[in-house]
């Protein structure tokens, strides 16, 4: 079973340019995850979408960052404009059915790496 | 603030000890996950105790979850250097006025295992 898929990797951009983040979830799984992850933290749950729609963007600073999820399948998350602070991994996952409840688990693609400079 | 605190932050072995690695958190759970994360890698899920459970075995992990206390510790056995990793605690709290489940992570505690 393949499993997520996030591009780019890796990424360095200027503070107040713009970057986008692209995340193929596991054939079939409902539910896709963006997490932030700051270098020596835990990650944090920026947005939660089931299917094509957002169930928890309550820490997404939506000044800045934007996310879509097409068709229920791959979605990008979107920086625009970058702050230094934004320098993290963004970690995408997805899971079936509604979410890590029971037997349900999360998977998680390999990262994608942000310095903003 | 993050839901679960892991303790300690850092720990530091010889092979074939034993590791313990804590961690508390702040409201009810439906269950209590372990992911393991290598430098510069995703993270992987170890094992899930549900909370109506109080110990669970895997291969070499333990975890118990003491509920009243708002507590859990992960235990690996017999530790190799390859065992070297950070783990994170994760708990599942039910949003039932959303009709979904939320995972939400401790800080971690960055384990290395010496030859």
């Amino acid at each position: 079973e393949a499993g997520v898929a996030q591009s780019p990797r890796y990424k360095i951009i200027e503070k107040r340019q713009s970057v986008a983040f692209w995340c193929n979830p596991i054939s079939g799984h409902a539910t896709l995850y963006w997490y932030q992850q700051i270098l020596g933290q835990g990650p944090k749950l920026l947005i939660q979408f089931q299917n094509n729609g957002v169930v928890d963007d309550s820490q997404l600073p939506k000044d800045r960052f934007s996310a879509e999820r097409l068709k229920g399948v791959d979605s990008t998350l979107k920086i625009q404009p970058a702050k230094l602070e934004d320098s993290a991994v963004y970690l995408c996952a997805s899971s079936q059915i509604k979410g890590p409840v029971g037997g349900n688990t999360i998977y998680f693609g390999e990262g994608s790496w942000l310095t903003v400079v | 603030s993050q839901q679960g605190e892991e303790d300690p932050q850092a720990l530091s072995i010889q092979e074939g000890e034993n590791a313990t690695m804590n961690c508390s958190y702040k409201t009810s759970i439906n269950n209590l996950q372990w992911y393991r994360q290598n430098s510069g890698r995703g993270l992987v899920h170890l094992i899930l105790i549900r909370s109506n459970e109080r110990e669970k075995h895997s291969g070499r992990l333990r975890v118990t979850l003491d509920t009243s206390k708002k507590s859990s510790s992960l235990l690996i056995t017999a530790s190799r250097a390859a065992d070297t990793a950070s783990y994170f605690c994760a708990t599942v709290l039910n949003m039932f006025s959303g009709g979904y489940n939320k995972l939400i992570f401790g800080a971690g505690t960055r384990l290395a295992v010496h030859p």
